[in-house]
């Protein structure tokens, strides 16, 4: 199964409100990605992340991984209607040191104008 | 640059019939990976390749199988289709295989429906 977990599963906010999703895993990661996807889209990469506490920023989005490395985050600043999508964390995984890249379940975001 | 190229974008299968999803690209990636993606669970790794020749197993392998020829093209078959493998199908690619991995470039996905 999943070694990424992803929480919430769904968020609906209403515009100007802020956003955060969760990835944990289950193991120490070498690095942490995180990508978007628009309805009837496909994944865009977003950001990667590879060092202990590492904090990023894109604009309203900012992007944090654990101190343990086994965790991150994804914060949005006041949501524009532009922000909808489904927002997945990547990790490499696998019995041959990490070869394998695994996603989350995704956080589906909702954006009421 | 037309980056990850999957073909087709649509397809109706009869149960029991066999394709082949066909997935290039022309970024001189080593890693590549197909996925499936059903609703509420995410993307599911079905077979990736560290390189050309390489082929390994993901979560979800059974129905399916992929070989590795050249470094652009990395088709992915359907045996004998079921309709438990109606899903949208993405390919992607990466300059490094993890757990050194970069930037994944995914295609447009495949929408196959088994009846």
């Amino acid at each position: 199964g999943q070694q990424v977990m992803q929480i919430p599963q769904y968020q609906h906010v209403q515009e100007g409100e802020d956003f955060t999703t969760y990835c944990n895993s289950s193991t120490t990661l070498s690095n942490i990605q995180w990508y978007k996807q628009r309805p009837g889209g496909h994944p865009v990469f977003l950001i990667q992340l590879v060092k202990s506490g590492e904090v990023k920023k894109q604009k309203r989005l900012t992007f944090q991984f654990g101190e343990a490395k086994k965790n991150s985050s994804l914060h949005i600043t006041a949501t524009q209607t532009t922000d909808v999508g489904t927002y997945f964390c990547a990790g490499p995984f696998g019995e041959t040191s990490g070869s394998r890249l695994t996603f989350g379940e995704g956080t589906q975001l909702t954006v009421n104008p | 640059n037309a980056g990850v190229t999957q073909t087709p974008k649509f397809q109706v299968l009869k149960t029991g019939q066999s394709m082949t999803l066909q997935c290039a690209q022309d970024m001189n990636h080593e890693y590549m990976s197909w996925y499936r993606q059903d609703p509420g669970m995410g993307l599911r790794l079905i077979h990736y390749s560290v390189g050309a020749g390489i082929t390994d197993q993901g979560e979800v392998p059974n129905g399916y199988n992929v070989s590795r020829s050249t470094t652009e093209d990395f088709p992915l078959r359907l045996l004998s289709a079921a309709p438990s493998q109606t899903s949208v199908y993405f390919c992607a690619s990466s300059y490094g295989r993890p757990p050194l991995n970069t930037e994944a470039f995914f295609g447009q996905g495949t929408r196959l429906t088994v009846v």
